[in-house]
């Protein structure tokens, strides 16, 4: 069974860093795209940014809205993806899931983790 | 302002059939596929449809897709109490470089 766990969210002020972490279990991992997906309070949902597999050099996409501010990193020996999240602000405030891709050239994201807050508040 | 549309409210009566559009451009849905998603409240979303009009395993038929030009729609039958969700639905945008989702539709069961 899948199981995706994301952890590190909180309270941070404008400007600040966090980051966050996902733990992946009953996967393979390096074949696998993973993925960052935003929901703020009360709306929908918003792709933040991805990690692709081995075979495509773990390299990195971001939505418009991060770009240049967050980063995305993965431990391959601890089947971990991380979001480094840089200047913050208010609009960041949201959900965070981390997401599994599937295989169908897309965005089919099979397995979601539980989420967590990110509240960018002074 | 979401790059798709989809109507922010549908409703039905259990047993009826609803459908939930979702319309996009030449970029999203015109040349790539639609996926739609479940997300009950207080959960993650969950893949429902892919590919246009497959479901995943474990999704009952009474859930289809379909496409046609830029715009797609989401189809449930035999409507239940426990459908009672926000729904989405996503396509890759080329131009964007992205994946993108509508802003979501509130399914009511009355």
């Amino acid at each position: 069974e899948v199981q995706l766990v994301e952890s590190g969210g909180g309270l941070v002020q404008p400007g600040g860093s966090l980051r966050l972490s996902c733990a992946a279990s009953g996967v393979s991992f390096s074949d696998d795209y993973m993925n960052w997906v935003r929901q703020a309070p009360g709306k929908g949902l918003e792709w933040v940014g991805r990690t692709k597999d081995k075979a495509n050099s773990y390299s990195t996409e971001f939505a418009a809205s991060v770009q240049g501010r967050f980063t995305i990193s993965r431990d391959e020996s601890k089947k971990s993806v991380y979001l480094q999240m840089n200047s913050l602000k208010t609009e960041d405030t949201a959900v965070y899931f981390c997401a599994r891709e599937g295989y169908s050239s897309g965005p089919d994201f099979e397995n979601w983790g539980q989420g967590t807050l990110v509240t960018v508040s002074s | 302002q979401s790059v798709l549309t989809q109507p922010p409210s549908a409703s039905g009566t259990p047993g009826q059939r609803v459908t939930i559009s979702c319309s996009g451009s030449s970029s999203n849905i015109g040349r790539n596929y639609v996926y739609w998603y479940q997300q009950l409240p207080g959960t993650a979303p969950k893949l429902l449809i892919y590919r246009n009009n497959e479901r995943p395993s474990g999704v009952p038929d009474r859930f289809s897709g379909s496409k046609s030009g830029t715009s797609a729609s989401l189809a449930i039958s035999g409507l239940r109490s426990d459908d009672e969700a926000d729904y989405y639905c996503a396509a890759w945008d080329d131009s964007l470089s992205g994946p993108v989702f509508g802003g979501g539709t509130r399914l009511t069961v009355l």
